[in-house]
């Protein structure tokens, strides 16, 4: 089946020590997002990537960064963890910018020590 | 900017009874699409329906259907014949096809709780 995948599924991390976040689709979107949600709390849009163009969004902070080598993987880096990112991180892509339901992966949940 | 707003933080229903889980929006686009989306304790946003704003008929997917009712900016969900898998949080959301037309506007969520 295609889907959206996400590894790890858990992972805790030390403050301060960088971290990666992994999601990977056989959807063959041209889009992929990241979406950062704490509990009790709607996802929040990081970024997304049209292909191979990054998109950032105003409010998200420096710590974060991403990567797309390809069409099917795209990478969340935490450069430097604090208590206040400990949250789920959802992936999720569509076929088109602005005009397709987005399918989202299981998500990973970060803490942080 | 849009504004999606769920009204109840959490709801109860029978198992096999029908619920309405309530979402209005705000938008000044003509052009704009609605989500449900369904989220259990295990964190995966699942898809369940959607509806366009030109779409005549409201949408149906199963035991999900969304009452939609364009004049009163409404988007309800409806989820016929409740089973225990229905426990989760549900989430209403947006996105319209003006600039920044990728981003989706979330609404705060709705608690379903299915009571044997």
């Amino acid at each position: 089946d295609a889907m959206v995948i996400q590894n790890p599924r858990y992972q805790v991390t030390q403050f301060g020590k960088p971290v990666t976040l992994s999601c990977s689709q056989t959807l063959n979107h041209n889009v992929m997002y990241w979406y950062q949600q704490k509990s009790s709390q709607a996802p929040k849009l990081l970024f997304h990537y049209y292909d191979k163009d990054f998109n950032n969004e105003a409010d998200t902070p420096d710590n974060f960064q991403s990567r797309r080598p390809n069409t099917s993987f795209c990478f969340l880096d935490i450069r430097s963890p604090g208590l206040g990112d400990a949250a789920m991180y959802l992936c999720a892509t569509s076929r088109v910018v602005g005009g397709e339901t987005q399918y989202f992966g299981p998500g990973t949940r970060l803490l942080v020590l | 900017a849009q504004k999606i707003t769920q009204t109840q933080p959490g709801m109860f229903v029978q198992e096999k009874e029908a619920v309405t889980l309530d979402c209005t929006y705000d938008t000044s686009d003509q052009s704009y699409g609605l989500f449900w989306y369904k989220q259990p304790s295990s964190g995966e946003m699942i898809f369940l329906i959607y509806q366009g704003s030109y779409d005549e008929q409201n949408a149906t997917e199963g035991r999900y259907s969304l009452n939609f009712q364009k004049a009163r900016k409404s988007a309800n969900l409806v989820i016929s014949a409740s089973q225990l898998g229905d426990s989760a949080m549900y989430f209403c959301a947006m996105r319209d096809s003006g600039a920044g037309s990728y981003q989706l506007t979330f609404g705060k969520g709705t608690k379903l709780s299915v009571i044997p």
